[in-house]
């Protein structure tokens, strides 16, 4: 079975830090990962597309990279908004499964 | 602006049935695929299926779990799509969320979703 491996599951940061989250298939899926991000009762928020490609309104201390089978997720200098939980979703293939999420909490 | 609106949720019994609709405004809906999105409590996100538009024939997709007791349809002159959920499980409680597909670019707009209570 297809398998998404989001790590870490929880990751301790402090604002002005950077961080990554890496997101790994267990096979390629080219560069068709998207990542959201999702915060305490609200709808998840698409961040970025194509791996790499930041969606239309989203900060440039977001970032993305990889392609095949290993993706990261990097967020420089972070502020106190960032802190929430995020997921990547792959778009190669069905089932279009997320990762198990990433929660991201203040130090 | 894009608009999405679910309701239909509630309390229903295992083995119960339920149709969820979820309203789009603000763009041109029959161009668009449609995916549903479940969140059990305290849990993460699970794709539950898509609905592809007129120009591919309204065909579907689902996930495994769901797979001969979920249907997700559309009805374009309304801007809605819907999922009817069948014999339904403990298992299915969740909050579901309607998406704009943007196929590989992701799920570009969410619904605030509506919540499905599946208990005796």
């Amino acid at each position: 079975d297809f398998q998404l491996t989001q790590s870490p599951s929880f990751l301790s940061a402090s604002v002005g830090d950077r961080v990554t989250i890496t997101c790994r298939a267990s096979q390629g899926i080219n560069s068709y990962l998207a990542w959201y991000q999702q915060k305490p009762g609200k709808a998840p928020k698409l961040l970025i597309y194509d791996a790499s490609t930041l969606q239309s309104g989203v900060p440039s201390r977001f970032s993305g990279s990889g392609s095949g089978t290993e993706f990261t997720l990097t967020i420089n200098s972070l502020q106190p908004e960032d802190f929430a939980t995020y997921y990547c979703q792959q778009l190669n293939s069905y089932p279009r499964a997320f990762g198990q999420g990433t929660r991201l909490e203040i130090k | 602006d894009v608009q999405l609106v679910e309701s239909g949720g509630g309390l229903v019994q295992p083995g119960g049935s339920l149709r969820l609709s979820c309203a789009a405004s603000g763009f041109t809906f029959s161009d668009q695929f449609m995916d549903w999105v479940r969140q059990a409590p305290g849990k993460g996100l699970e794709w539950v299926g898509r609905i592809r538009n007129k120009a591919n024939r309204y065909t579907t997709e689902y996930a495994a779990s769901v797979k001969d007791r979920f249907t997700i349809s559309r009805d374009d002159s309304k801007n809605s799509v819907y999922l009817q959920v069948n014999s339904l499980k403990i298992e299915d409680t969740a909050v579901y969320y309607c998406a704009k597909d943007g196929a590989f670019r992701g799920l570009n707009y969410w619904g605030q979703g509506t919540l499905v209570t599946v208990s005796s």
